[in-house]
């Protein structure tokens, strides 16, 4: 069945890197997402990856997408406070851009 | 362009009793989604439209909850009768449908507290 799954916390350093990582099960999904909650506020796209890519980088965001493992990470270069938020990795299955949604990652940054 | 809107966006009510949570998409979508979000279930897709059509209700918990889109510019979420379980918040999203990488918009999201 579909199901994504990833950690559920992440603490890191201001200025650290930060890597979230998310596993998936749909092989057949053709776009994987990540999406950003802040408090109080809906999820909001950071970026996305077509399965055929392997990389994709935007400003200080790399995703990286091993489809051989169903495995997919967002690395955040020079974490700020700013960046503290719930992450979700999601993939696309099926036709009408139904998503799959995992539980998120709370990312903490402490000084 | 507003964006998604939902309305209302607190809402506490006593168990027992109707709610119905509205959703605005953004125009030109023709895909909604409604979903719930606990600290429990994680974000649970509860159902989608495509063109005002429900596709998949697979989600919705039980015989309690009810969706309907009588038009592109319109959806609701009913809850009847309510229970403290339902208690959550509930977000309404919009986008194009077909091919392509097409973003889902959030809607802010509506508290419901069933007390």
């Amino acid at each position: 069945g579909e199901d994504v799954e990833q950690s559920l916390f992440l603490s890191v350093r201001e200025g650290d890197s930060s890597v979230i990582n998310c596993t998936y099960t749909d092989s057949s999904s053709t776009y994987l997402y990540w999406y950003k909650q802040e408090p109080g506020a809906g999820l909001q796209l950071l970026t996305y990856i077509f399965s055929n890519m392997d990389m994709k980088q935007d400003q200080r965001l790399t995703v990286l997408l091993n489809k051989k493992d169903k495995h997919l990470s967002l690395r955040i270069a020079d974490t700020q406070t700013g960046d503290s938020a719930i992450y979700f990795c999601a993939e696309r299955t099926g036709g009408y851009n139904k998503l799959i949604f995992g539980a998120g990652t709370r990312l903490a940054v402490h000084p | 362009d507003a964006g998604v809107i939902q309305s209302p966006r607190h809402e506490v009510t006593e168990m027992g009793q109707e709610v119905t949570l509205r959703c605005k998409p953004i125009s030109g979508h023709n895909s909604l989604f409604w979903y719930r979000q606990t600290m429990m279930r994680g974000l649970e897709l509860l159902i989608y439209f495509n063109n005002n059509v429900p596709i998949d209700d697979s989600g919705m918990p039980e015989d309690r909850f009810s969706a309907k889109m009588p038009n592109a510019s319109f959806s609701t979420l009913k809850i009847q009768p309510s229970e403290p379980r339902d208690s959550a918040v509930y977000f309404c999203a919009s986008s194009l449908g077909g091919t392509g990488e097409h973003e889902q918009y959030f809607g802010p999201g509506t508290r419901l507290t069933v007390t």
